[in-house]
């Protein structure tokens, strides 16, 4: 079936870069997303990457797709602590073509100052 | 609206009660989905729905959770019987088609089952 895995948490210091990976199972998955969610806040949509690009750019912002090993980072340059939040990532399923997201449980990002 | 509206933003309730969670979607969307969100766990998919129809129901856990969505706007989520189990946050995101590569997520219902 289709399934989404995260690390659960990472600690940084402010300045630093951030990375955040994710791997996941559904080889016909057409999009794939990265979301911020901070404390009682719903779900900030930060950047996606479409299913045949392998990299993204978006300021401060990298996103890394390996298809192959079905494997999908997020760096975080000059990470800030504004940045604190719950980091996920979620797939598109292609096999349905409904728009269903499936996420992973979340990367808790910590940055110190 | 400008953004997706759920409503009430929190709700607790007594275990057997019935709770009707509302989502009112981006005006003129057509695709509207409803997630679950426990603690410390990524949203889960629960129902979505093209226009008026549910046309994809296989995230609902079992027969005491239905939704409906009877004039393809507004759409409501309906928990019978409610237990312990059922708290979480419930979320609804609306696209202006299936399969658009954004769906607008709402802040989210807060359901507390006591």
């Amino acid at each position: 079936g289709e399934d989404v895995e995260q690390s659960l948490f990472l600690s940084v210091r402010e300045g630093d870069s951030s990375v955040i990976n994710c791997t996941y199972t559904d080889s016909s998955s057409t999009y794939l997303y990265w979301y911020k969610q901070e404390p009682g806040a719903g779900l900030q949509l930060l950047t996606y990457i479409f299913s045949n690009m392998d990299m993204k750019q978006d300021q401060r912002l990298t996103v890394l797709l390996n298809k192959k090993d079905k494997h999908l980072s997020l760096r975080i340059a000059d990470t800030q602590t504004g940045d604190s939040a719950i980091y996920f990532c979620a797939e598109m399923s292609g096999s349905s073509n409904t728009g269903k997201l499936i996420f992973g449980q979340g990367t808790t990002l910590q940055v110190k100052p | 609206g400008a953004g997706v509206s759920q409503t009430p933003s929190n709700k607790v309730t007594e275990k057997g009660k019935y709770v009707e969670l509302r989502c009112d979607p981006i005006s003129g969307h057509t695709a509207l989905y409803w997630y679950r969100q426990s603690l410390g766990q990524g949203p889960e998919f629960l129902i979505y729905f093209q226009g008026t129809g549910a046309a994809d129901d296989s995230g609902l856990p079992n027969d005491r959770f239905f939704a409906v969505r009877p004039e393809g706007s507004v759409s409501t989520l309906k928990i019978q019987r409610t237990e312990r189990g059922d708290s979480a946050v419930y979320l609804c995101a609306s696209s202006l088609n299936a399969g658009d590569t954004e769906a607008f997520f709402g802040q989210g219902t807060r359901l507390t089952v006591v």
